[in-house]
């Protein structure tokens, strides 16, 4: 166990809809990270926060955004779903953010859009 | 932009024999080298890494790594493979400046075979 939580585990949602995934990094840990994975594209990374504020921004795109709240819990939303979306999303988190913090990873959500 | 690559998407070697997992990269700066294990419906966990100094790293669950800068190279070694062993590998690189992406080769499954 990382110490990483995603919530919820499965999601399952039609096209168009707009789903929000759920993070709370380890305890301590000030940064947050987003990935992608599917199939075809591999582990893709999204965006990086750290203690609130936008670190570093990948491959997201303008239908996604994310935030990191007070309690350095993070959501990601996805809005106007298309079936290309289906993947697993994962949250990982580091202590400080930097570049040479190894990442703790959550279990993921996994996100099947119909 | 950097760049990861795994060049064998599949490696398999028989239980007690060495296993070498390969990894090239490509970054502009000084590159922060990284390896992560991904077992079955779970999420990465970190194994080892390379910010500086010696250019052989040990990590967990006994693997280690050679940081080759001439051949941009960041090869994932075993000497004697577990079928425990057995998981989907991903190498990953951080370019040294401050604030780059995280970027993930595609992986390499490893199987060790009783």
């Amino acid at each position: 166990d990382s110490g990483v939580t995603q919530t919820p585990k499965h999601l399952i949602t039609a096209t168009g809809q707009r789903v929000t995934l759920r993070c709370s990094p380890r305890s301590g840990d000030l940064s947050v990270y987003w990935y992608q994975q599917s199939l075809d594209q591999g582990l893709q990374f999204l965006i990086q926060y750290y203690n609130g504020e936008e670190r570093a921004k990948g491959n997201i795109l303008e239908r996604f955004s994310a935030q990191q709240f007070p309690d350095l819990h993070s959501e990601l939303n996805l809005s106007s779903l298309e079936l290309g979306d289906s993947a697993l999303y994962f949250c990982a988190s580091s202590p400080q953010g930097t570049g040479v913090d190894e990442q703790y990873f959550g279990p993921g959500t996994r996100l099947t859009v119909t | 932009a950097q760049s990861v690559a795994q060049p064998e998407d599949q490696v398999n070697v028989a239980e007690g024999n060495p296993l070498t997992v390969k990894c090239t990269y490509s970054v502009s700066g000084n590159p922060y080298l990284f390896w992560y294990v991904q077992y079955p419906n779970r999420g990465l966990q970190f194994l080892l890494k390379y910010i500086t100094g010696d250019n052989l790293v040990k990590g967990s669950y006994g693997f280690e790594a050679e940081f080759n800068k001439s051949q941009t190279s960041f090869h994932l070694k075993k000497p004697s493979a577990l079928v425990s062993d057995s998981a989907l590998y991903f190498c990953a690189v951080r370019d040294g400046n401050y604030g780059q992406n995280f970027v993930f080769g595609p992986g390499t499954r490893l199987s060790v075979l009783p």
